[in-house]
């Protein structure tokens, strides 16, 4: 199995901070890394794909990047709906496997 | 745009089986792949399977000996079974439609509202 593993679990931070978040792959993922946003009671939602597409109707705050093992989803000024918890996954496997999730407060 | 619609007993019981039907509306069924994704309360996500339009599956191997996805393209529907349930497989469950990308790799796009399934005597 891929193990996925995102840093740090949990984060605190105000609205117009620059926020992080990394996930790492126990194995080399090429580009097969999307990321997903969700909020208490609701469904995951598509960010990025590819590791740096964006889902059409995310706001562009949103980037991603890397490619390999390690990689990044980065929300350029944190706005009060991008307080969520958020998760990686991976399908470069035919067992697809998600990270651990980070969940993003407000400090 | 895609809607999917889980539907299904809220409450199963030990060692019987869970079944769960998801009906898709906006879109056919034979557009993508379906899968199936499960999250434990208060946990993380966990993928189950998939299956295409065809029939062809692919499942998580640590639930392979306990699952079967199935396809009703007259019905565009897909259903999850689930055999020989513990408490352990309580978790609000989520059909989703997985999107391909052209030289490999998918995406999970479109997702139910989930359904909470608690296994209980």
């Amino acid at each position: 199995d891929i193990q996925m593993t995102q840093s740090p679990s949990s984060l605190s931070a105000s609205v117009g901070d620059r926020v992080t978040i990394t996930c790492r792959a126990s194995q080399s993922i090429s580009s097969y890394l999307n990321w997903y946003q969700q909020k208490p009671g609701k469904a995951p939602k598509l960010l990025i794909y590819a590791a740096s597409s964006l889902q059409s109707g995310v706001p562009s705050r949103f980037s991603g990047s890397g490619s390999g093992t390690d990689f990044t989803l980065t929300i350029s000024s944190l706005q009060p709906e991008d307080f969520a918890t958020y998760y990686c996954q991976q399908s470069y496997s035919t067992r697809i496997t998600f990270g651990q999730g980070t969940r993003l407060e407000i400090k | 745009q895609v809607q999917l619609q889980e539907s299904g007993p809220g409450l199963v019981k030990p060692s019987e089986t869970l079944s769960l039907t998801c009906t898709v509306s906006g879109g056919s069924i034979s557009s993508y792949y379906w899968s199936w994704i499960r999250q434990p309360p208060g946990k993380g996500l966990e993928w189950i399977g998939y299956i295409y339009y065809s029939g062809s599956t692919n499942y998580n191997p640590s639930l392979k000996s306990r699952v079967t996805i199935s396809v009703d393209t007259s019905k565009n529907q897909f259903s999850l079974k689930l055999s020989s349930v513990t408490a352990a497989d309580t978790a609000v469950y989520y059909c989703v439609g997985v999107a391909t990308i052209r030289g490999g790799g998918y995406y999970f796009d479109y997702w139910g509202q989930g359904t909470l399934v608690t296994v209980s005597s």
